[in-house]
């Protein structure tokens, strides 16, 4: 079956602009988990749902910072007046069930902020 | 500190070398454990999840140490293919922390 897609694969935004990142999760898992991953670095942890519900936001750099999955499947990151600093390539995961569960990731979003 | 330490390397060994990567965590709330492989420019896949009483998965050993907070990876036989970042996991409920990654080249 399609794994986790993610779109765009590639956002080039001038500094202060908005963008959306999308994530489509594999059907019927129930978590999903977005990270931000810099060069050379590991994935950082933003945020956590579990169907439509956020329940861990802690991760989330600033109030610049939105996620959303308003229907338990596929989640929406944006990113408001963007940074140079926000440059990073933005990780979807999800996975089967609430804990412990591998994570299934999609091939990011790479985000250049000019 | 970060919640999960790892050496970033570069390993660089010869095929057929034995190595072993080592990955250190803070929180000792947490419950699961594994390790990610990470090719360049792809995304994180499952390597394996780590067992208190440790696991083998072919040239695989993954060992945990709950006391000293310790994780660790061996690779026997290593092939050119085993070259990649690998990545220490550690998890608490729903929280998962990585570590920065080792990277690994297997030369010829």
């Amino acid at each position: 079956g399609a794994g986790v897609s993610q779109s765009p694969r590639y956002k080039v935004a001038k500094r202060g602009q908005d963008v959306a990142l999308r994530c489509d999760p594999i059907s019927g898992h129930v978590s999903l988990f977005w990270y931000q991953q810099a060069l050379g670095q590991g994935p950082e942890f933003l945020t956590y749902f579990q169907n439509e519900a956020q329940l861990d936001k802690s991760g989330l750099p600033s109030d610049r910072f939105f996620a959303e999955r308003p229907e338990g499947s596929v989640s929406t990151l944006k990113i408001q007046r963007t940074q140079q600093e926000d440059s990073a390539v933005y990780l979807c995961a999800s996975s089967l069930g609430t804990s412990g569960y591998e994570q299934y990731f999609g091939p990011g979003t790479r985000l250049t902020v000019t | 500190r970060k919640e999960v330490e790892q050496d970033p390397g570069p390993f660089n060994v010869p095929e057929g070398a034995t190595v072993a990567f080592n990955c250190t965590y803070s929180n000792s709330a947490s419950q699961s454990f594994f390790w990610y492989r990470q090719d360049c420019r792809k995304e994180p896949k499952l390597l394996m999840s780590v067992y208190s009483s440790g696991n083998e998965d072919g040239r695989f050993t993954a060992q945990l140490n709950r006391a000293s907070q310790y994780i660790s990876l061996l690779i026997r036989d290593s092939k050119l293919s085993d070259s990649a970042t690998y990545l220490c996991v550690v998890n608490k409920v729903n929280d998962m922390r990585f570590g920065a990654g080792t990277r690994l080249t297997v030369k010829p």
